[in-house]
């Protein structure tokens, strides 16, 4: 069975600045995918965004981006340039390589405050 | 864009009742899922179907059961609300591509059971 591990249940950084959040996956797969989302206060989940594991490559969206290490399993989220809007819950999330099934497998999440 | 809309925001409920959480999705999407999502526990599978009157069990169906009469509609039911019940649940669906199929959620519906 595959598990996805937060380490960090709360985290803050000041405006403008850089903040890393975590996430360690254990699983036997090996294709998969891996997420972020995130939740703020209006509880909407938001993908970040997306990690296929078989690219070597890590994925950006602008201000986000991620260090995939295949080998040791970990997946951590960089916010770069954080703004207020980023304070929210962050899931980290595992999708098993399968058409048609799309299940995610979550962390606990970790909740990001960002200060001005 | 789309969109998952589930019914209620907030729902009060007691013990004993029986439940209905509505979701409905506008994209002609095949999956739908119900996630649980308890703090310090994230979010949990509860049931998803992969088509109309298909479904298949979570990781937590206990107390939980289903139905998808049309593919735009799933409706998770408590038949015997608890105490324990009382939770976030949302609702999200997705094309069935895999990962390159991300998935939508809804706003989640908090109920409470007293």
């Amino acid at each position: 069975a595959q598990t996805v591990t937060q380490s960090q249940p709360e985290m803050s950084v000041q405006e403008a600045e850089t903040v890393t959040l975590s996430c360690t996956y254990d699983t036997s797969e090996s294709n998969y995918y891996l997420f972020w989302y995130k939740q703020p206060p209006s509880r909407q989940m938001i993908l970040v965004i997306r990690q296929e594991a078989y690219k070597q490559q890590n994925a950006t969206e602008n201000r986000f981006s991620v260090n995939f290490q295949k080998a040791a399993k970990s997946f951590s989220l960089k916010i770069s340039d954080s703004q207020l809007g980023d304070t929210a819950m962050y899931f980290c999330a595992f999708m098993k390589h399968a058409w048609g099934t799309d299940k995610l497998i979550f962390g606990t999440g970790t909740r990001l405050q960002v200060f001005p | 864009d789309v969109k998952v809309t589930q019914s209620s925001r907030y729902l009060v409920k007691r013990t004993g009742e029986k439940v209905f959480l509505e979701c409905v999705q506008d994209m002609d999407h095949e999956n739908m899922f119900w996630y649980r999502q308890d703090p310090g526990l994230g979010l949990r599978l509860i049931y998803f179907s992969y088509d109309v009157k298909m479904k298949e069990k979570g990781d937590i169906p206990e107390g939980y059961s289903v139905s998808r009469e049309k593919k735009e509609r799933f409706s998770l039911i408590l038949e015997s609300a608890s105490t324990n019940q009382t939770s976030m649940y949302l609702c999200a669906s997705s094309l069935g591509g895999g990962g390159d199929s991300p998935l939508h959620f809804g706003n989640g519906t908090r109920l409470t059971v007293t």
